[in-house]
């Protein structure tokens, strides 16, 4: 039973480019969870999203970032133009349904040149 | 709102002492509780949870208990190991939607 899968595990990008991250929830989960960590500091919650919808973005920034989950494929954390500040690692988790424990991936460790 | 606190760290202990690390938490309702652990360069593993007061969750010797009295969720092991090193994160979730953690605590075992 595959856990959930992130990719790529790390990132390199310089000031001004765009990332993007992939998350793919676990199998029979379709509800998906995206945080942030940054050095030293604990998880932060992002946004949560169910197939095709957004259900809670109040954690996202409110310029540059985005995220998807569409009907087929991964869920999509995309960040536009990125600064340094955005060196993070982010981590997706699933669960089968609202309120359900969340199964958390490896994380995408994101550094910002 | 919901929040978490954390015992500072790094909690540096020898192999088979006991282990407590604080975790005491604010929010309205009733919250579930849990206790992730990361490992080195890894992503968060789900240690233990617990969804009512009273409840004890456990696994691999850990355990937690919710006590809404003291609104706190403290882990306990009675034996670290070398290999229990790592971060631990206590988290609440007001079974809506989003995890708040604590900051975490590095655990640091030596044999």
């Amino acid at each position: 039973n595959a856990g959930v899968m992130q990719n790529p595990r790390h990132l390199v990008r310089r000031r001004g480019q765009e990332a993007r991250l992939r998350c793919s929830p676990m199998k029979g989960h379709s509800h998906v969870y995206w945080y942030r960590q940054l050095p030293e500091e604990g998880l932060k919650f992002m946004v949560y999203l169910q197939k095709e919808n957004i259900i809670d973005e109040s954690g996202m920034p409110k310029e540059r970032f985005s995220a998807e989950f569409p009907k087929e494929g991964p869920s999509i954390l995309r960040i536009q133009q990125v600064v340094r500040g955005d060196s993070a690692a982010y981590f997706c988790a699933s669960s089968k349904d609202r309120g359900e424990t969340q199964y958390f991936g490896p994380g995408t460790r994101l550094l910002v040149l | 709102g919901n929040s978490v606190t954390q015992m500072e760290g790094p909690v540096t202990l020898s192999e088979e002492a006991f282990l407590t690390i604080n975790c005491t938490y604010t929010a309205t309702g009733y919250p579930s509780l849990f206790w992730y652990v990361q490992y080195p360069g890894e992503g968060l593993q789900l240690l233990l949870k617990a969804t009512k007061a009273d409840d004890k969750g456990s696994n691999k010797g850990f355990e937690a208990t919710y006590r809404k009295e003291t609104t706190s969720f403290h882990l306990e092991k009675g034996s670290v190991q070398v290999s229990d090193s790592a971060v631990y994160f206590c988290a609440l979730s007001d079974g809506w939607d989003k995890l708040v953690f604590g900051a975490g605590t590095i655990l640091r075992v030596k044999s």
